[in-house]
């Protein structure tokens, strides 16, 4: 089955910009979501179909996809940014694949 | 407003069954699929299985982990979906989230609550 390679943790400066990296075989040809989650709460979508944006989500918030790595990239940080950051996929089966996670540590 | 809420976790034995329910408000609940997701205590998302529409044939994926233990269904005309788990085993101990996505390869927009399943003697 397909797998999905993040980071266990990233930390970043306030004010600064976080990269969460999400590596994937030719994960370019595929579409790529990140989902936000934070301690003891059901995870929120914020990036769809590689770059994407839902209603809600800052502008800060933004993605990329290319070869074999996507990324998902937070400017300006902010302490309430600090969470788990996971990206998913869909197989070839059809199957639902998500990525280990990262946490963002805001320092 | 669109919503979503799990009910139908607990503490079961090893072995046993339970059945989780998803219901659905705030959008045509007929026009998605619908998908389960876990979360083991302390550790990261997995996927669980899905049913697609009825538009799409309203048929099932599943991981390989639940494969043949875990049934997902769905009732159009009451907003629900569930999910069957029989067979259980200590491993399937998480956080259960119902999930919607248009069809496969959308992302999921909107989730539950989750509910907790602990499965121990």
């Amino acid at each position: 089955s397909y797998v999905l390679t993040q980071p266990p943790s990233v930390s970043v400066a306030p004010g600064k910009t976080a990269r969460i990296t999400c590596g994937g075989n030719n994960i370019g040809s595929k579409s790529v979501h990140w989902y936000q989650q934070k301690p003891g709460q059901a995870p929120v979508l914020v990036i769809y179909y590689d770059s994407d944006r839902p209603s809600g989500i800052p502008e800060r918030f933004s993605g990329s996809n290319s070869g074999n790595t996507a990324t998902l990239t937070i400017s300006r940080v902010e302490a309430g940014d600090e969470a788990d950051y996971y990206c998913q996929v869909w197989d070839s089966s059809s199957e639902g694949v998500f990525g280990g996670g990262t946490k963002l540590t805001v320092l | 407003e669109v919503q979503l809420v799990e009910s139908g976790g607990g503490l079961v034995q090893p072995g046993r069954s339970l059945r989780l329910s998803c219901t659905a408000s705030g959008f045509t609940f007929g026009d998605y699929a619908m998908s389960w997701v876990r979360q083991a205590p302390g550790k990261g998302l997995e996927w669980v299985g899905f049913i697609r529409s009825k538009a799409y044939g309203g048929t099932t994926e599943y991981a390989a982990s639940v494969k043949g233990r875990f049934t997902i269904s769905r009732d159009d005309s009451k907003s629900i979906a569930y999910l069957q788990m029989n067979s259980l085993k200590t491993e399937d101990t998480a956080v259960y989230y119902c999930t919607r996505q248009r069809v496969v390869g959308d992302a999921f927009d909107i989730w539950g609550q989750g509910t907790m399943v602990t499965v121990s003697s």
